[in-house]
């Protein structure tokens, strides 16, 4: 079964630096990507998602993502992070289109000033 | 508003009662997922529907816990008898599996037990 490590649970970061945030996932066959943010006391929000093709994904608000299969991660980085990044962020799996998606614990961002 | 619809926003049961749990997926979209997010787990998926079947109930507890999703009508999550464990906040999403749709979630039901 396919499962999803985000290693990091916090991760402080001052405004306007970059940001990366790991995530490691296992399966035996291939996978479909993405990256939630959650907001506090409100859903989650897709942020990018990789299904085929580039590896490197382009998401909203300045994110992105890089799919490496040898290593099978999928890491988010933003060069330049806003006080409005401040959220938690979910990585997630899916085996193929029918089926579920799951989840990362999630890493809290905290943008300092 | 087109979205994800869930209600209520907040439901306090005191142990021993029912709790039902309701979500109206998007326009268009037939499939509606459950997840159970408790602080420091992440994300647990609960269960998966389609209209009138349960296509992957394996993150469902098996006793107290139930989802049903109707041909007319919102998807109902239900537990019964609930204990102060059940305490969480569940959260609904809907796609429309053509292609590679993601998921759109609602804001979310928290549920506290007293």
């Amino acid at each position: 079964a396919q499962s999803v490590t985000q290693l990091d649970s916090q991760v402080p970061v001052f405004e306007e630096a970059p940001v990366e945030l790991r995530c490691n996932y296992s399966s035996s066959v291939s996978v479909y990507l993405f990256w939630y943010v959650q907001y506090p006391n409100q859903g989650l929000q897709l942020l990018l998602k990789y299904l085929s093709g580039s590896t490197l994904v382009k998401g909203i608000n300045g994110f992105e993502a890089e799919f490496n299969k040898s290593q099978t991660s999928f890491h988010l980085r933003k060069p330049s992070v806003h006080i409005s990044d401040t959220a938690e962020y979910f990585c997630a799996v899916s085996v193929n289109r029918d089926d579920k998606i799951i989840f990362g614990k999630g890493t809290r961002l905290h943008i300092l000033p | 508003n087109a979205g994800v619809m869930q209600n209520p926003r907040h439901l306090v049961r005191r142990r021993g009662q029912e709790a039902r749990l309701r979500c109206s997926p998007m326009k268009g979209h037939s499939h509606v997922y459950w997840y159970r997010q408790l602080p420091e787990e992440g994300l647990k998926f609960m269960v998966y529907l389609q209209k009138e079947n349960i296509i992957d109930e394996s993150g469902m507890p098996k006793e107290r816990f139930s989802a049903e999703f109707p041909k007319e009508g919102p998807s109902i999550l239900r537990i019964q008898q609930v204990v102060r464990g059940d305490s969480a906040a569940y959260f609904c999403a809907s796609s429309s599996r053509t292609g590679n749709s993601p998921l759109h979630f609602g804001n979310g039901t928290r549920l506290t037990v007293t």
